[in-house]
Formats: structure tokens, C-alpha cells, sequence
């Protein structure tokens, strides 16, 4: 299994500012996700997180608004922009084991709140 | 389309009994199933993967069911504790794709 972190684990910001959010694995992964959770919903995939390279973004979700860093294969982060009450959410890093069956470990969250 | 429904979104029971939770899924081509528990305010936590050819799994008080022909699985919990007070999320990967379909979960509140 891996353990991840995550930094912040919650805010509570303003409208029109950014927030960044650090996700860190203690070991390598090739993999790396950001999700978010609206209250009382599911995980929505934001976007796929490449080391190297360009994050690739699900439908509904632009780099402009959620641009995403990976440095190295341990960390990563995910800036959410011109904040608005939509985005109040708990924003949550996944990673993807190498294994058979693909298995999916979750951060703790950030849970943000913008006013 | 690749859909996972829950049943019930909610459920509360009493500390001790035991419970079902259900799942129904469509996504194709099939490549695993797993149960997530998140409590509030904290990422999922796996609790089992089940891939085709499995149709049961055990991790301590939850055991998990899977019927690939009928696209159904079941999360059971014998001697429920409150501890187990926590959202339940059905997970569905399909082969050849990296993203994962979610369930919406079902809330479960055990009442001491």
C-alpha cells in the first residue's frame, strides 16, 4: 500500500483567489489522480497527473482553472483558481498500485471552503 | 454507458446487527470490483477488489459478493460497531481504461 499526505488538510478562502493543494506518496508511483467531492456526492476525476508532461484533463475540467504539477514520482500538486463558492469541495490525490488488479489508494482530502 | 447504483443511499442500524449493502453496475468490459469505506471528512479506504473470477472476499466483519453474470455485488457486515458509521462506495474498473466508475455510496449510521 502507499501512504499519502496531503497539504493543506482544510481552507477557508476567499472568492477570486487561488488555492494550491501538495500531495506526496511515500514511495514512486507512475499514476497519480486528483479528484474532487462535492458535498453529499460521489469522486469526480479532475484530472490525471503525468510526471514529465502535460496533466490530462477530464471532460468539464481545464488546466486553466486546475493547473496541476508533477515534478517527480512522489509529488504533485493541484492549484484551483478564481475560486467561487462552486468549488468548495474536498479536493482528494490518488495513486494507482503497479499490481494485477490496479488498486487505487486515497489521500486524506482537503476539504475547501470558499465564501 | 458505465454506470455503478447503490441501494440504500442511507441506512441506519442498531450496534451488533448486520447489514447488506448492494450494488449494480454496467460497466463493460468488466476488469474488477472493489468496496471503499470513507468516513467524514477523510478519504476511501479499501476495503476489497474482487476481479472476475472471484464471487466472494473477506476483510475481518465485511464480506463482499460478486455475481459478474447478474452485474450485482453486495458489502455485508456482521456485528456492526459504531465505528463502522461511514459512507460505502462501490468502485468499478473496466478493462483497458485507467478511470474508475463510482458508486453515489450508501451512508450508513450505526446507532449505539
Amino acid at each position: 500500500s502507499a501512504v499519502i499526505s496531503q497539504k493543506p488538510s482544510r481552507d477557508i478562502c476567499q472568492r477570486g483567489t487561488s488555492l494550491t493543494i501538495q500531495c506526496q506518496v511515500d514511495s514512486q508511483v507512475t499514476m497519480m489522480f486528483w479528484y474532487r467531492q462535492q458535498p453529499g456526492q460521489s469522486l469526480t476525476l479532475i484530472a490525471t497527473a503525468n510526471q514529465g508532461s502535460e496533466a490530462t484533463y477530464e471532460s468539464g475540467f481545464v488546466i486553466d482553472k486546475f493547473p496541476i504539477s508533477r515534478p517527480n514520482l512522489t509529488f504533485s500538486t493541484l492549484t484551483v483558481s478564481n475560486m467561487s463558492p462552486e468549488d468548495s469541495s474536498i479536493y482528494l490525490c490518488s495513486v494507482e498500485s503497479s499490481g494485477d488488479t490496479n488498486e487505487q489508494f486515497f489521500g486524506p482530502g482537503t476539504r475547501l471552503t470558499v465564501l | 454507458k458505465n454506470q455503478v447504483e447503490q441501494s440504500p443511499q442511507s441506512l441506519i442500524i442498531l450496534e451488533g446487527k448486520n447489514c447488506t449493502l448492494q450494488c449494480n453496475y454496467t460497466v463493460s468490459p468488466f476488469s474488477n470490483l472493489r468496496w471503499y469505506k470513507q468516513d467524514t471528512g477523510r478519504g476511501p479506504v479499501s476495503l476489497t477488489i474482487m476481479t472476475f473470477s472471484e464471487n466472494t472476499k473477506s476483510n475481518g466483519r465485511y464480506t463482499a459478493t460478486l455475481d459478474a453474470d447478474t452485474k450485482q455485488s453486495s458489502l455485508h457486515i456482521t456485528a456492526s460497531q459504531l465505528s463502522d458509521s461511514a459512507s460505502y462506495i462501490c468502485v468499478v474498473s473496466a478493462t483497458g481504461f485507467q478511470k474508475l466508475v463510482f458508486g453515489t455510496g450508501t451512508r450508513l449510521l450505526v446507532s449505539p
